[in-house]
């Protein structure tokens, strides 16, 4: 079964405004992780937030978790036309540890219309 | 920069063939990782290694299996390719979390190919 699962499953906002994704996931995490992935190609790490840390700040990302609600967000602020992507979430799972596995969602989907 | 290489973007065999998708990464990786995406299914993982030799099953290994004879290489198999593997593969690589004695977190975050998109006529 999926660990993270984002919603909305899509997304469409003009330029300018802010995008905010979410993600629930089932089990204790080590860390979460946020990917993006541009249109056929791979997926590039943007963020990740320890599961003892409440939110993170990376340029205009910003990351919150929630462990007592297994979740967590994705905010993009100030959208620009190149944010337009896909976006994943990944955790790990606590009883996981030292197994080096991700589990991916299966991601939501941002276009930013110009 | 971490790259990571993948032999093929685009790749048609046909049903039966065994075939062979390659990653190279250049950053002395320990962990590799093998995954094939499809559209309402995210990503899964098919197998990963977290060291020369070594193998672990993910997911959905049938009909799959690994190589990894040196470190910088993890080559994904297709036994006898059939048109339900037609999808687009992924293979990604990360430092085991113990050799990056700052961060001391598990699960260091993955670096990707862009990807092998294969169909199986």
């Amino acid at each position: 079964s999926q660990q993270g699962e984002e919603d909305p499953q899509a997304l469409s906002i003009q330029e300018g405004e802010n995008a905010t994704m979410n993600c629930s996931y089932k089990t204790s995490i080590n860390n979460l992780q946020w990917y993006r992935q541009n249109s056929g190609r791979g997926l590039v790490h943007l963020i990740l937030i320890r599961s003892n840390e409440r939110e993170k700040h990376s340029g205009r990302l910003r990351v919150t978790l929630d462990t007592s609600k297994k979740s967590s967000s994705l905010l993009i602020t100030a959208s620009r036309a190149a944010d337009t992507a896909s976006y994943f979430c990944a955790t790990d799972g606590r009883a996981n540890f030292g197994n080096e596995k991700l589990t991916f969602g299966t991601g939501t989907r941002l276009t930013i219309i110009p | 920069d971490v790259k990571v290489t993948q032999s093929s973007r685009y790749l048609v065999k046909r049903t039966g063939e065994k075939v062979f998708l390659e990653c190279v990464q250049d950053m002395d990786h320990e962990n590799m990782f093998w995954y094939r995406q499809d559209p309402g299914l995210g990503l899964r993982l098919i197998y990963f290694s977290y060291d020369v030799k070594m193998k672990e099953k993910g997911d959905i290994p049938e009909g799959y299996s690994v190589s990894r004879e040196k470190k910088e290489r993890f080559s994904l198999i297709l036994e006898s390719a059939s048109t339900n593997q037609t999808s687009m593969y992924l293979c990604a690589s990360s430092f085991w979390w113990t050799s990056i004695t700052e961060q001391g977190v598990p699960n260091q975050p993955q670096h990707f190919g862009d990807g092998t998109r294969l169909s199986i006529l």
